[in-house]
């Protein structure tokens, strides 16, 4: 299993673009990267998943260098309600491999 | 679809006490998971299954954990006997797939909050 590495925590003002990003040194050839976001007193929800390059949705952005060794996560125009932990995976294909949830990275989103 | 239905949504026990969580997963979904949060060691994947059996329960703590899914609509998590340390949030996930790979999204339950005195 790959493991990931993200910052512990991040502060950012309403309006700002937020980029967060994570490592993940040993990703293999199999391996999509995802993104989940959990509230306080709720379950994680799925964000964006990507492979390589960028990948885009409705509310980010997924960065993915060649090498694939680290992702981003670029959330923009960042709102209070943004406030939340976000987690890195990665994850082969196919079924019966499961995912590992590191510590995510809290963001704080002041006015 | 209600989503990935937990119960109970809080649980109050005494130390020694059977605890038994359970989760009724989405509809259609093949692969169930389990996993348990704290400050300390974040979110932690104890055990998942495919099409009703359990496929890696590296993660299960100790012998006092046991989980079952007796079909494709339900599964219970046990701890027996409970101790504080099992203080934590449990969730309950279900994906059509793994969960690597696209299409194979995990929706988690609501989460059940143990805390055993």
């Amino acid at each position: 299993l790959a493991k990931t590495t993200q910052p512990i925590s991040m502060d950012s003002y309403e309006g700002q673009e937020v980029n967060i990003t994570c490592s993940h040194n040993n990703i293999a050839t199999n391996d999509y990267i995802t993104w989940y976001q959990q509230f306080p007193s709720q379950g994680p929800r799925f964000i964006i998943q990507g492979y390589k390059t960028k990948v885009t949705n409705e509310v980010a952005s997924l960065f993915i260098p060649a090498d694939r060794k680290s992702s981003t996560l670029s959330l923009p125009r960042v709102s209070l309600s943004d406030t939340a932990v976000y987690y890195c995976l990665v994850g082969e294909v196919g079924g019966g491999n499961k995912l590992t949830f590191g510590t995510g990275t809290q963001l704080k989103v002041e006015l | 679809d209600a989503g990935v239905i937990q119960s109970p949504r809080h649980e109050v026990t005494e130390m020694g006490q059977e605890v038994t969580l359970r989760c009724k997963p989405i509809s259609g979904h093949d692969y169930l998971f389990w996993y348990r949060q704290t400050m300390m060691r974040g979110l932690e994947l104890l055990i998942y299954f495919n099409n009703n059996v359990p496929i890696d329960d590296s993660g299960m703590p100790e012998d006092r954990f046991s989980a079952k899914m007796p079909n494709a609509s339900f599964s219970t998590l046990k701890i027996q006997p409970s101790e504080p340390r099992d203080s934590a949030v449990y969730f309950c996930a279900s994906s059509l797939g793994g969960g690597g790979a696209p299409g194979e999204t995990q929706y988690f339950g609501p989460g059940t909050r143990l805390l055993v005195l």
